[in-house]
């Protein structure tokens, strides 16, 4: 089974800290995404990464930042963390098919998420 | 704009079917994706279809129609553990997906 690990499942900062959010996954996945869910709102995607060093922005980038240094490791990072950052982030992996270039039709497994609150 | 509707919240009864309704607009289609969730757990997979018509998995159906912009999820011989929520994914044409809000499903006994 596909193992999706983030480092914290609730995390309490301050405004203007410097968070960073791991995620790592044992399946030698190629792409890897950073969601965050909130009430009502479907998830929404903001970076993906196909490769080693490798991002792309998603729908809402602003004030987030990515790096991924191996494969198999994922790290969300909030610049300079405002009460509006407050929300379930939840990181994926999934397989490339090989028939959609880079992004592919296999499913996405995600880790249990990341509660962060932000004071 | 892309968009992807499905019922905020449904109520069934242990031992019935229910059948959750996705509707969708985006540009392209590559397939649609169904994904469970527990309260405080993370999204499993649950089903995939690109091609018309209807899945079955057990007690859990998907169907789809391309010309329509639809897809459902039947739940059959419902369980109480069936509580959660049920989010509708579509692929867009460049791959990327684009999420419901998800349908919260209680199941009373």
């Amino acid at each position: 089974d596909v193992k999706v690990t983030q480092s914290s499942r609730y995390l309490v900062k301050r405004t203007g800290e410097k968070v960073f959010l791991e995620c790592v996954q044992d399946m030698d996945h190629e792409n890897m995404f950073w969601y965050r869910q909130d009430p009502g709102l479907g998830l929404r995607l903001i970076y993906f990464s196909y490769d080693v060093k490798m991002k792309e922005k998603g729908d809402i980038p602003e004030g987030y930042s990515v790096s991924r240094e191996k494969k198999e490791r994922f790290s969300l990072i909030l610049e300079s963390a405002s009460t509006n950052q407050t929300s379930m982030y939840l990181c994926a992996s999934s397989l490339v098919s090989g028939t959609g270039g880079d992004f592919s039709n296999q499913p996405q497994h995600f880790g249990d998420g990341t509660r962060l609150s932000i004071l | 704009g892309q968009n992807i509707d499905q019922p905020t919240e449904m109520t069934a009864t242990e031992g019935a079917i229910v059948q959750i309704n996705c509707t969708y607009q985006t540009s392209g289609f590559n397939g649609l994706f169904w994904y469970q969730q527990h309260a405080g757990e993370a999204p499993t997979f649950l089903s995939y279809n690109v091609l018309d018509g209807l899945e079955e998995k057990g007690r859990f159906s998907s169907f789809l129609s391309r010309s329509k912009g639809y897809s459902y999820l039947l739940l059959k011989e419902l369980q109480m553990k069936d509580s959660a929520s049920y989010l509708c994914a579509v692929l867009d044409s460049n791959y990327q997906l684009i999420w419901g809000a998800g349908t919260k499903l209680i199941i009373k006994p």
